[in-house]
């Protein structure tokens, strides 16, 4: 069974930073993409970074370009997204999620929550 | 960066019902389009992709159409368990992946 495990998030000052998780399990992590998504409190969905399998193609949303970081082990089947500067409009759920064969976004994690507020 | 629009905003229909909810991507996305469920506090679930493909385990009542920049969501005889909010994506352009804003469904 696929599962993707967020983890990191909580109640940072605006400034800091703060470094997500995403533990993997179910499928050759090796093998595949993966993004982070983020959704603020009531709001839609917000593409923020991808990384390529082997980590040669990154690729970020331009709201948090040179603030964010994405990153993987592969030997670890660990995602990361390192955040820095972080603005109270960074405040969201965050997920991880693979990227089907066929096109979207076939799994995602549970989510964890970011809350930059001073 | 390709925007979508996703139309209504908040829906509500009657059990059996057959619902419809529209997507326009601002050119062309040669069907990169997927759609997702979110109940609510959940995670989002694809439903289709390739713009009219059934994601695995997807019930048949849900179907996906259009081609070019317009898109749509079909749910047929609209079950309690239907009630979340829909998402459109496009992937054809990318970066940025792009979502619509979201459709609420809910009962009358």
């Amino acid at each position: 069974e696929v599962q993707l495990v967020e983890s990191g998030g909580g109640l940072v000052q605006p400034g800091r930073s703060l470094k997500l998780s995403c533990v993997a399990s179910g499928f050759t992590f090796s093998n595949y993409g993966m993004n982070w998504i983020r959704q603020a409190p009531g709001k839609g969905l917000e593409w923020v970074a991808y990384i390529s399998s082997g980590s040669s193609y990154i690729y970020y949303a331009e709201t948090v370009k040179g603030r964010f970081t994405i990153s993987r082990d592969n030997a670890k089947n660990t995602l990361y997204l390192q955040m820095t500067s972080l603005r109270s409009e960074d405040t969201a759920l965050y997920y991880c999620a693979r990227p089907d064969r066929g096109g979207g976004f076939d799994y995602w994690g549970q989510g964890v929550m970011v809350t930059v507020s001073s | 960066d390709i925007q979508m629009t996703q139309s209504p905003a908040s829906l509500s229909a009657s059990l059996g019902e057959t619902v419809t909810i529209e997507c326009r991507a601002s050119e062309d996305i040669y069907n990169g389009l997927a759609w997702y469920q979110q109940k609510p506090g959940k995670s989002p679930q694809l439903l289709i992709y390739n713009a009219n493909s059934l994601h695995t385990g997807v019930p048949s009542r849900f179907s996906g159409s259009g081609s070019g920049t317009q898109y749509s969501l079909k749910i047929n005889s609209l079950q309690s368990e239907d009630v979340a909010s829909y998402f459109c994506q496009q992937y054809y352009d990318y970066p940025p992946y792009t979502f619509g804003a979201g459709t609420k469904l809910e009962l009358k």
